[in-house]
């Protein structure tokens, strides 16, 4: 079975700087996608970004990049220019292709500070 | 957009109440997933259903069921609550078709059992 890694409970970083999200990974699979998701204080769970494992090219979307490491099975997630809107949990999740199931790390709370 | 409702936020019941949390999607996704969600542990899944009448048990379905009378709704049911059930609960919908892999999920119901 697959399990998702989460290393970092609770993390902090100042208004305007960067901050990296750690997540690692295990399965025998080859083909399959990863996710980053953001669950804002009592509101809905929204997709960050995705990454295809058959995809070398790292996933970017505006101010938020992985660092997606196959062979090491790490997934990190980079904040760029941190806004107070970024505070939230953030959960890193793995799925097979054409799978139902979706595993999900434990979640590393951000919070940005003024 | 996607739109995934719960049936309610914030619920409280008292040991040994039926419960009954609602979910429903509005873009014809196949896909329904019910998660519960607990400090430290992430997102675990309880059941999913795949179509119309059709669910498979996931990792932690001991003591609920689900319903999936049309595709649009899902409704997992604690038929007696116990104190160890109070969680989030998360709904989630996916399609099948296309790259659509991204879960999009509800605001989630806060249950409390006494």
């Amino acid at each position: 079975a697959q399990t998702v890694t989460q290393s970092q409970p609770e993390m902090s970083v100042q208004e305007a700087e960067t901050v990296t999200l750690s997540c690692t990974y295990d399965t025998s699979e080859n083909n399959y996608y990863l996710f980053w998701y953001k669950q804002p204080p009592s509101r809905q769970m929204i997709l960050v970004i995705r990454q295809e494992a058959y995809k070398q090219q790292n996933a970017t979307e505006n101010r938020f990049s992985v660092n997606f490491q196959k062979a090491a099975k790490s997934f990190s997630l980079k904040i760029s220019d941190s806004q107070l809107g970024d505070t939230a949990m953030y959960f890193c999740a793995f799925m097979k292709l054409f799978n139902n199931d979706m595993r999900f790390g434990a979640g590393t709370r951000l919070t940005v500070k003024p | 957009d996607v739109k995934v409702t719960q049936s309610s936020r914030y619920l409280v019941k008292r040991t040994g109440e039926k419960v009954f949390l609602e979910c429903v999607q509005d873009m014809d996704h196949e896909n329904m997933f019910w998660y519960r969600q607990d400090p430290g542990l992430g997102l675990r899944l309880i059941y999913f259903s795949y179509d119309v009448k059709m669910k498979e048990k996931g990792d932690i379905p001991e003591g609920y069921s689900v319903s999936r009378e049309k595709k649009e709704r899902f409704s997992l049911i604690l038929e007696s609550a116990s104190t160890n059930q109070t969680s989030m609960y998360l709904c989630a919908s996916r399609s099948l078709t296309g790259a659509q892999e991204t879960q999009y999920f509800g605001p989630g119901t806060r249950l409390l059992v006494l």
